[in-house]
């Protein structure tokens, strides 16, 4: 069965600008997730959205923002980059909400230069 | 605001040996607990979880959970090569997402 799907793998911005990156669940998974990992901070929870509606976000400023559709893929978007954007975007695929089992995608690899 | 705390290592353990990793969590409420694998350049790997105290086996794979000591440990035995990676402790249960450890970088000796 298929992963989790997320594109682009790449990408590279330049300040001030917007990004929007996709992930694709596994099959009949129902809740994604989205993470933000640095060398610096590591792994940190941006937000998680089930049945398209967001359940719960991080401590992130609100230029982060998502959205997830009836069939369960999301989006992130963010907006005015800044260069301490610059990180690994990981999307995670769970079958419901509060189920931490996660299998993450291959991730969004973002520079903002 | 929760808290794990990982040794970031590396540490380095003989091929064969048992490898021992370790966190604490700051946040007495969770409820699960994860342990989960990540290569250099590529995504974690989900690897174990836990739930209750005491010890949870897999294959070559034990957990460990003490609540009261709000510890959490990762046992690897007969270590392989192929198990050198950077090992991330995470907590979750709270319905805001799952709180990572900056994880151990784990390497095994031929």
């Amino acid at each position: 069965k298929a992963g989790v799907t997320q594109t682009p793998r790449y990408l590279i911005k330049t300040r001030g600008q917007q990004v929007t990156l996709s992930c694709s669940p596994i099959s009949g998974h129902r809740s994604v997730s989205w993470y933000q990992q640095t060398p610096g901070q590591g792994l940190q929870f941006l937000f998680e959205y089930f049945s398209e509606t967001q359940r719960n976000k991080g401590n992130f400023p609100g230029r982060f923002s998502g959205r997830q559709f009836s069939n369960s893929r999301s989006e992130m978007n963010v907006s005015t980059l800044e260069l301490g954007d610059s990180a690994l975007y990981l999307c995670a695929s769970s079958l419901t909400v509060l189920t931490y089992g996660y299998t993450f995608g291959s991730g969004t690899r973002l520079t903002v230069v | 605001q929760k808290e794990v705390e990982q040794n970031s290592g590396p540490l380095s353990v003989p091929e064969g040996a048992i490898a021992s990793l370790n966190c604490t969590y700051s946040d007495r409420g969770s409820q699960s607990f994860f342990w989960y694998r990540q290569y250099s350049g590529k995504s974690p790997e989900l690897i174990m979880s836990i739930y209750s105290n005491g010890d949870k086996e897999d294959g070559r794979f034990t957990a460990q959970l003490n609540k009261a000591s709000q510890y959490v440990s990762l046992l690897i035995r007969d270590s392989q090569p192929s198990d050198s990676a950077t090992y991330l402790c995470a907590e979750g249960g709270t319905d805001d997402g799952l709180t990572f450890g900056k994880g151990t970088h784990l390497i095994i000796q031929p």
